[in-house]
């Protein structure tokens, strides 16, 4: 099992671009979640999905859309790049009350 | 929403045992999780309190009590490895979603 899966690994994107970060998951979860990790500031949920078909707004949402394309895909897009985008993106898959993060895109807007 | 408090960092030396403490404000709290990120990478799941009382896996051992909103890890045996950031996070009703703290960066010297 590949467990969580993130592409890309890093990016560098120029204000006002757009991307998509891609995460998948091999362990048949429901629930899946992406998160952003800022120096000091811990992890910061973006966007969660708790099952196929639905999405909901978790603590810093603007600025970033989602989709949950399938049970094993959850993507994540910038629409306009913004200096304060610049962080580290993880995605995460749950069972229960334990959450496996995937290895983390590091994004850079300049 | 929650909030967590954990100290920034804590150091110990090998073979010693180090307690990290976190506290929270809550609404809606379902339990405690400690999860353990080694040079920003994955975070990794340590541990969950559901319930008050002590619970032990291995070297780690995690407490929670409820009335007092508060929460600790516990490291025996300090080993190098052991240095990372350890993020406490309260679980919210119905197991959705997690918020976690700021993180205690721990320091293993030999």
């Amino acid at each position: 099992n590949a467990g969580v899966t993130q592409t890309p690994k890093f990016q560098v994107l120029k204000t006002g671009q757009s991307m998509t970060l891609q995460c998948a998951q091999d362990m048949n979860h429901n629930s899946m979640y992406w998160y952003r990790q800022d120096p000091g500031m811990g992890l910061r949920l973006i966007y969660y999905s708790a099952s196929e078909g639905t999405t909901d707004k978790g603590e810093v949402p603007n600025g970033y859309n989602v989709s949950r394309l399938n049970k094993r895909e959850f993507s994540l897009r910038l629409e306009s790049a913004a200096p304060s985008q610049t962080s580290v993106y993880f995605c995460a898959s749950s069972h229960i009350y334990e959450q496996y993060f995937g290895p983390g895109t590091r994004l850079t807007v300049t | 929403g929650q909030s967590l408090e954990q100290p920034s960092e804590v150091t110990a030396v090998e073979g010693a045992i180090v307690q990290i403490n976190c506290t929270y404000q809550t609404s809606g709290f379902y339990g405690l999780s400690w999860y353990q990120q080694h040079d920003g990478g994955a975070p990794t799941f340590l541990s969950y309190n559901a319930l008050d009382g002590l619970e032990e896996t291995g070297r780690f051992s995690s407490f929670l009590s409820r009335s007092d909103s508060y929460g600790y890890l516990l490291l025996q045996e300090l080993q190098m490895k052991d240095s990372a950031s350890y993020f406490c996070a309260a679980m919210n009703s119905g197991y959705s979603t997690l918020t976690f703290g700021k993180g205690t960066m721990l320091l293993v010297s030999p």
